[in-house]
């Protein structure tokens, strides 16, 4: 079946560094990809999502490449802040019947020192 | 549009008692769904429902109730809680029918101990 995994938390980095959260993923087909961020006391929301091959998402300066060869969607920012302090949540969709539950990974905490 | 609403945001439970998570949205979603999230267990699809009168169970359903009387509504109720459900409960909607590139959109969450 369809899985998602990402790397462990938690992430801990200084402001303006450069951050990557890596997901890779199995699927059969040709899934959605999407980053849902979870700030604290909160529930979760979308971030970004690419719904096929070389689609980019973006946004709130985060970026994220549908990399089919690799089987990746990794979560990337130039430069982070404190209020990017959060759960980053990657998951995926696929096409038909079972395949179309949201399936998610088990989140990256992210946390930001000034 | 207040979105998707959850009360209450806090309960604590004995074991044995039942109780209704309420859930409501107000963008007219037909998809409705219940989360629990656990440490290092992430999200766990608890049930779901694809337009008022249907519902169907998720990976998780056991203990657990739903109905779907309105499009607006999907209430859970706990039947007798146990300790081993103390997690956060998330009420998720989206405007499609579980489609491939459904953005969901979810509660703030409520947070579940059972002693």
């Amino acid at each position: 079946g369809n899985s998602v995994t990402q790397m462990e938390g938690p992430v801990t980095l200084s402001e303006e560094a450069f951050l990557t959260i890596n997901c890779t993923y199995t699927a059969t087909g040709y899934p959605s990809l999407f980053w849902y961020v979870q700030y604290p006391g909160e529930g979760l929301q979308l971030l970004l999502k690419a719904t096929k091959a070389d689609d980019k998402g973006s946004n709130k300066g985060f970026e994220a490449t549908y990399r089919k060869e690799t089987t990746s969607f990794h979560l990337e920012k130039g430069s982070v802040q404190v209020s990017d302090s959060a759960v980053y949540f990657c998951a995926l969709r696929g096409g038909a019947g079972n395949n179309r539950k949201l399936i998610w990974g088990l989140g990256t905490s992210l946390a930001v020192n000034p | 549009n207040a979105g998707v609403t959850q009360t209450p945001k806090f309960q604590v439970l004995k074991t044995g008692q039942s109780m209704t998570l309420q859930c409501a949205q107000d963008m007219n979603h037909e998809y409705m769904s219940w989360y629990r999230q656990d440490p290092g267990m992430g999200l766990r699809l608890i049930h779901y429902s694809v337009g008022a009168g249907i519902t169907d169970q998720g990976e998780v359903p056991n203990g657990y109730n739903v109905s779907r009387s309105t499009t607006e509504d999907f209430p859970l109720r706990l039947l007798s809680a146990a300790p081993s459900q103390t997690s956060v409960y998330f009420c998720a909607s989206s405007a499609g029918l579980a489609g491939i590139t459904d953005t969901q959109y979810f509660g703030p969450g409520t947070r579940l101990t059972v002693l």
